[in-house]
């Protein structure tokens, strides 16, 4: 079976933290592929990062910071000085190689005061 | 220049009607999809849909019917309306189904319904 778990449901932290949301995955299947989504309060949901099961190589994009680490099942994601902008609800998802939809998890809530 | 558009983005209807939200992309994505997010925010696929096939999530109930038009529409048709319908609606579109290097899904603004 196939199932995503972000186990932090709510983080809040002040403005320039650092802060680590995490994403622990099952699947089955060899080829795989891990995504991390973005829902701020005005509700669209923006798509942020996709990673295959057979890179496992680690990815950087300005303050954002994605570890994906097979063994572990775990692709967590990592905002690096925090801003105000970045208060969102935040889903990782899972995509098996042969299925069509993205299994999401429960997302986790991030608030970032000033 | 929207990527994926919905209409409406606010439904308020009482039970037992029938109503439609349209879903648009000009992508050039051969595939649509619509989830529904509850109030708990939980994204849970209903269905996926190209030019070769549909596919159902069997947790679906059958008042609830995609309908596409072309390539670029996936409408989402919904019969007898009841309370626990009530959520927002996404809909999104990817280039490629399965396995590919275009995978990601790209995602309307939602429809939130409110059936009363």
């Amino acid at each position: 079976a196939q199932k995503v778990t972000q186990a932090q449901t709510e983080i809040s932290v002040v403005e320039k933290e650092d802060v680590t949301l995490d994403c622990v995955y099952e699947t089955r299947d060899t080829t795989y592929y891990l995504f991390w989504y973005k829902q701020p309060p005005s509700g669209e949901l923006v798509f942020l990062i996709r990673r295959n099961s057979f890179d496992e190589q680690n990815e950087i994009s300005g303050r954002y910071s994605w570890n994906f680490q097979k063994s572990t099942s775990s692709f967590n994601f990592t905002i690096t000085a925090s801003q105000v902008v970045d208060s969102a609800v935040y889903f990782c998802a899972l995509k098996n190689q042969a299925g069509t939809a993205l299994i999401f998890g429960k997302g986790t809530t991030l608030s970032v005061s000033s | 220049d929207t990527a994926v558009s919905q209409t409406p983005k606010y439904l308020v209807t009482q039970m037992g009607n029938d109503k439609s939200i349209k879903c648009e992309q000009n992508l050039g994505h051969d595939t649509m999809y619509w989830y529904k997010q509850d109030s708990k925010k939980f994204l849970k696929i209903m269905f996926s849909y190209n030019n070769k096939e549909l596919i159902i999530n069997e947790t679906v109930p059958n008042r609830f019917s995609p309908k596409s038009p072309d390539k670029a529409h996936l409408n989402l048709h919904i019969n007898s309306l009841e309370l626990g319908d009530s959520a927002v609606y996404f809909c999104a579109s990817s280039q490629d189904l399965t396995g590919g290097a275009a995978i990601e899904q790209y995602f309307g603004p939602g429809t939130r319904l409110t059936v009363t």
